[in-house]
């Protein structure tokens, strides 16, 4: 079982759509989650961080977690073809030390 | 704010040469800096983590006296990829924390390295 796991892409929407990115987690105690866009020959930027169970929402994205279903996710409402991106789950785990491990990222295209 | 920069963005050099990479955390203290490859339709590959004064701590398979790393600051670290052949050609990419684990990383915009 991988680390961390991403939903196999590519995902594919139209625009207005929402599009839902899903990540699981291998670790358990596990404390700290981000989600990171990367533009094709670009570096990854950072778009959320989460840490408690629920949901946090920050303009059109929402990221969701559970940690008893070692599961967080991402929501992009009102998607945009600059949306169309690889977005990367990382998570901090306790038993990796300082590093993150990433999942290997869902390709999300966007469809005017 | 959490804007890292790294320089040069791109390099094409011939084989045998010693490159160097620098990152720099321009309004934060960074305490601890990594290192990340990453080649194309793969995800990042962690290299090696740098917190500042000491020695990096590197990942298994990936040779210490191949890139060296240095974090004499808490803003500068870099990265040497010594004598670089073509199968070093490969997007590097730095990232920045300051604080604890729980606080995200911060990319830099990476390094394009082309060996000849």
């Amino acid at each position: 079982q991988k680390e961390v796991e991403q939903n196999s892409g590519p995902l594919s929407v139209p625009e207005g759509a929402i599009a839902s990115l899903n990540c699981t987690y291998s670790d358990r105690v596990s404390q700290s989650f981000f989600w990171y866009r990367q533009y094709s020959g670009k570096s990854p930027e950072l778009i959320m961080s989460i840490y408690s169970n629920g949901d946090k929402e920050d303009g059109r994205f929402t990221a969701q977690l559970n940690k008893a279903s070692q599961y967080v996710s991402l929501l992009i409402r009102d998607s945009q073809p600059s949306d169309s991106a690889t977005y990367l789950c990382a998570v901090n785990q306790e038993t990796s030390g300082s590093r993150l491990t990433f999942g290997e990222g869902t390709q999300l295209t966007v469809n005017p | 704010g959490a804007v890292v920069s790294q320089h040069p963005s791109w390099v094409i050099c011939k084989s045998g040469t010693s490159v160097k990479i620098e990152c720099r955390s321009l309004d934060f203290q960074a305490t601890t800096m990594f290192w990340y490859r990453q080649f194309p339709k793969q995800s990042l590959m962690l290299m090696a983590t740098s917190n500042e004064g000491s020695k990096a701590t590197y990942e298994q398979g990936v040779e210490k006296d191949k890139f060296l790393i240095n974090h004499a600051s808490l803003t500068l670290s870099t990265l040497t990829v010594t004598s670089a052949h073509p199968e070093d050609s490969s997007f590097y990419i730095c990232s920045a924390r300051n604080g604890p684990v729980s606080q995200p990383q911060h990319f830099g915009d990476g390094t394009r390295l082309s060996i000849l």
